[in-house]
């Protein structure tokens, strides 16, 4: 069981916005940067936002993230077939000194 | 542009050991903690151990606790993992990640009889 949670699915019609939640504590989101990662299948997860809300180039600004607290979301806007994946938060737990991930959200397209 | 290569895997026999490394440039690789990351068959992210720059600090989850052992050689910009007495549950592709923002694209470590 993850120490980050997240819902295991969301799913919107294409054009739509979807957000993922994910939540935690005040020694990992509440004092750490998050990241979101981006898994098509078989390939090797895709950073997509981190320190929260930035994008590395490339990135469309239809990805955005946003934390407060102990929680973070990522929402994605005018959704695509493309964008059916597996999206993973990621982040620090300065108690632990260790990395935690959510146990990921698949997307689907309907 | 921060790139970063492992390679090492394989298929190994449990009880087994193999040596993961992973070549990083683009970046100044002596100011950075690195971790590495797996995900085994069909299942999410796992974290599994970090280093701190200059090899200060190191940390591991519990599962790899005592057998795995992460190193670097700043001189040669490698980040390691030694994997000893593996188990068939440390079946999972091996990531190394540059804090846990920049990845690379993973070796598969295959742990079978």
């Amino acid at each position: 069981q993850s120490v980050l949670t997240q819902p295991p699915s969301v799913s919107a019609a294409p054009g739509q916005k979807v957000t993922i939640s994910c939540s935690g504590s005040s020694s990992n989101i509440g004092n750490n940067y998050v990241s979101w990662y981006q898994q098509l299948p078989g390939t090797a997860p895709k950073l997509l936002i981190y320190d929260n809300n930035k994008r590395p180039s490339g990135i469309p600004d239809r990805f955005s993230g946003s934390k407060s607290g102990t929680s973070a979301t990522l929402g994605i806007t005018g959704l695509q077939t493309g964008d059916e994946a597996d999206y993973y938060c990621g982040t620090w737990d300065s108690s632990l000194s260790a990395g935690l991930f959510g146990g990921g959200t698949k997307v689907t397209v309907l | 542009q921060v790139h970063l290569v492992e390679s090492g895997g394989g298929l190994v026999k449990p009880g087994g050991s193999l040596r993961l490394s992973c070549a990083a440039s683009g970046f100044t690789f002596s100011d950075y903690y690195m971790s590495w990351i797996r995900q085994a068959p069909g299942k999410g992210l796992e974290w599994v151990s970090y280093i701190s720059s200059s090899s200060s600090f190191t940390n591991y989850a519990d599962s790899v606790k005592g057998r795995f052992t992460i190193s670097r050689d700043d001189a040669k910009n490698l980040l390691y993992l030694q994997m000893n007495s593996l188990r068939v549950e440390d079946t999972a592709v091996y990531y190394c990640a540059r804090v846990l923002v920049a990845w690379g694209q993973g070796t598969q470590v295959t742990v079978s009889s």
